[in-house]
């Protein structure tokens, strides 16, 4: 059975800090890896990671992939408020599907 | 371009209830599928289809049907709504070589 799992659940920080979201995963027939963020309704994409050790950037949000220990890291530097949300990762097997991890909610408060 | 429409928002069911949830995307995309999130567990697939015509299961298919008749609709049946169905649904596209897909806004079900 595939399997993703998110570390931590939680996380509280301020406005200006760093923070590190965690995603191991033990799947069959790995394709991808893919970060949405998820504030009140639908899921929003983030990255796709495919290749180890290249970081993906988008502004103040930076993500890396392991196939070798079948982890990634989503990174978000100088937080701000508009960056609660839960952070959900998902790999992609065969044909498409994704399985999610089970998500980390982050609250950045002012 | 609509992305990905979902109807209704909200719905309360009785139990032994059935219903369709409604999903339609304008992107043509040969990929859709169905989630339902409950809290702490993320997303989990209930059914999926990769074109017009054809439909699987995922993860969590039991009391659901769906079928997929056109390239643009994708509907969920439930066909005697259980509480243990009370949950966030949420329908998906995507193009059939790229896994990253488009979200609907949900649907917010109850069953009593």
């Amino acid at each position: 059975e595939d399997k993703v799992v998110q570390s931590p659940l939680s996380l509280v920080v301020h406005e200006g800090d760093t923070v590190t979201l965690n995603c191991s995963y033990e799947v069959t027939n790995f394709r991808s890896l893919l970060w949405y963020k998820q504030e009140k309704k639908a899921p929003t994409f983030l990255f796709m990671l495919t290749s180890s050790g290249i970081e993906k950037k988008s502004g103040r949000l930076s993500s890396i992939l392991d196939k070798k220990e079948l982890f990634s890291i989503l990174n978000i530097t100088a937080t701000q408020t508009g960056d609660s949300a839960v952070y959900l990762c998902a790999v992609e097997t065969a044909g498409n599907k994704l399985t999610f991890g089970g998500g980390t909610r982050v609250l950045v408060k002012p | 371009n609509a992305g990905v429409t979902q109807t209704p928002k909200f719905q309360v069911l009785k139990t032994g209830q059935s219903m369709t949830l409604q999903c339609a995307q304008d992107m043509n995309h040969e990929y859709m599928s169905w989630y339902r999130q409950d809290p702490g567990m993320g997303l989990r697939l209930i059914h999926y289809s990769v074109g017009a015509g054809i439909t699987d299961q995922g993860e969590v298919p039991n009391g659901y049907n769906v079928s997929r008749s056109t390239t643009e609709d994708f509907p969920l049946r439930l066909l005697s709504a259980a509480p243990s169905q009370t949950s966030v649904y949420f329908c998906a596209s995507s193009y059939s070589r790229r896994p990253e897909q488009f979200f609907g806004p949900g649907t917010r079900l109850t069953v009593l």
